[in-house]
């Protein structure tokens, strides 16, 4: 079964520097989901979408940005790069469906974001 | 507010043993869903299972059980006969909306570690 993509695997950064992480949800999910896991923790959210708007806003620095396209790809965009950012950047895609919900996170393999 | 509680941070056990993990949860929801994820050395997020806030019955998953209990605010997880592949850090996770397609909360997680 198709899973959902995340590019690139792995990622190093100078401080200052900007990068743009990549997510491709499972076919046929519309709400896409953005995690970031520091060495040692758990996830933390940080922004969602769903049907390209966004849904649910968590802790995500003012330098990040996100946003989903018409494909339902989404991309999650940082800049001026600190060192605190690095860390395990996950997507994760659901489908929302109306009425009593099947939906569950299923989550990419992440981005390793390493940030010098 | 949502809050899940590993209080277990590292478990350590011989191959054949079973290991249950606790979960205890927080939420002022009537309406939630509670997930367990597998997070193996490789990094990915894996899911396990999702149960929703209304069905309280137990569930068995070949080697894996669940213990869901609405009085004590828990959803543990048991591994019978434990294998050296079972070694991962476990994360109980909640979303407290009808749909379940809200952020996941995650609690700190349960390294296990299953020596053969």
């Amino acid at each position: 079964a198709a899973g959902v993509i995340q590019s690139p695997r792995h990622l190093i950064k100078e401080k200052r520097e900007t990068a743009t992480l990549k997510c491709y949800p499972i076919p046929r999910h519309d709400t896409v989901y953005w995690y970031q896991q520091g060495p040692g923790q758990d996830p933390q959210f940080l922004i969602s979408f769903y049907e390209k708007m966004q849904s649910d806003k968590g802790s995500i620095p003012d330098r990040f940005s996100a946003q989903q396209f018409s494909d339902y790809h989404s991309e999650l965009n940082m800049s001026s790069l600190e060192l605190g950012d690095s860390a395990l950047y996950f997507c994760a895609s659901s489908h929302k469906s109306q009425g009593i919900s099947t939906d569950t996170q299923y989550f990419g393999p992440g981005t390793r974001l390493t940030v010098l | 507010a949502q809050k899940v509680t590993q209080a277990q941070t590292e478990i350590s056990v011989v191959e054949k043993e079973d290991v249950t993990l606790d979960c205890v949860y927080e939420t002022r929801d009537t309406t939630y869903y509670l997930f367990w994820y597998k997070q193996p050395p490789s990094g990915e997020l894996v899911f396990l299972i999702r149960r929703n806030s209304f069905d309280e019955q137990n569930e068995i998953s070949g080697r894996y059980s669940w213990n869901f209990q609405k009085s004590t605010s828990s959803f543990n997880f048991t591994i019978t006969a434990s294998q050296v592949v079972d070694s991962a850090v476990y994360f109980c996770a909640l979303s407290d909306s009808y749909s379940g397609n809200t952020p996941l909360v995650f609690g700190k997680g349960t390294r296990l570690s299953v020596i053969a």
